[in-house]
């Protein structure tokens, strides 16, 4: 168990509809990242939080946002989705320090599939 | 930029053999780290292994060991004794001077008895 938890850990969902996932990361961690993995893609990079701000972001579609809370969980908000949003969702968190020696801890991922 | 190749799409191995998994890297930074994880078929990312890139030995955790040649900038994973259960798709990573991870495209073991 990693200490980074993630619901729901399934989502069907129609195109054009809304959702948001949830992530809680480790206790203590500061930095919440969001990824993306289809099967065509890899495992792309969205959007990183830092203690409540938008750090750093990747390849995320104006589609998508996100925020993180003052008690340091953080959703994703995805809107209009389409067939191509389909993917495997993954929050990572990692330490306070965010060092190039602080390793990412994933949740179990929120696997959205899009009808 | 930092970029990850992973240029085995996937590799097999015979249960209690040692299997290298091939990992380079590009980046301009002079200091960053380089990460491996373990995907199995439940979907989850487990961290495997990390190496410095000023670490003048090669990481070890059980296993697992991570053959680290700066001047090839390469990273590969070495797993010895195979188990079955070592059968999943694994990720290199680096985290460089922008601190987002940044990873391959994976490989895919199979472990055969």
């Amino acid at each position: 168990d990693s200490g980074v938890t993630q619901t729901p850990k399934h989502l069907i969902t129609a195109t054009g509809q809304r959702v948001t996932l949830r992530c809680s990361p480790r206790s203590g961690d500061l930095s919440v990242y969001w990824y993306q993995q289809s099967l065509d893609q890899g495992l792309q990079f969205l959007i990183q939080y830092y203690n409540g701000e938008e750090r750093a972001k990747g390849n995320i579609l104006e589609r998508f946002s996100a925020q993180q809370f003052p008690d340091l969980h953080s959703e994703l908000n995805l809107s209009s989705l389409e067939l191509g949003d389909s993917a495997l969702y993954f929050c990572a968190s990692s330490a306070v320090g965010t060092g190039m020696n602080t390793e990412a801890f994933f949740g179990q991922g929120t696997r959205l599939t899009v009808v | 930029a930092q970029k990850i190749t992973q240029t085995q799409p996937g590799m097999f191995v015979q249960e209690k053999e040692a299997v290298t998994l091939d990992c380079t890297y590009d980046t301009s930074d002079p200091s960053y780290g380089l990460f491996w994880y373990k995907q199995p078929s439940s979907g989850e990312m487990i961290f495997l292994i990390y190496q410095g890139s000023y670490d003048q030995q090669n990481a070890t955790e059980g296993r697992y060991s991570l053959n680290f040649q700066k001047a090839r900038k390469s990273a590969n994973l070495v797993i010895s004794a195979s188990q079955l259960g070592d059968s999943a798709m694994y990720f290199c990573a680096m985290r460089g001077g922008s601190y987002i991870p940044t990873f391959g495209r994976g490989t895919s073991l199979i472990v055969h008895p």
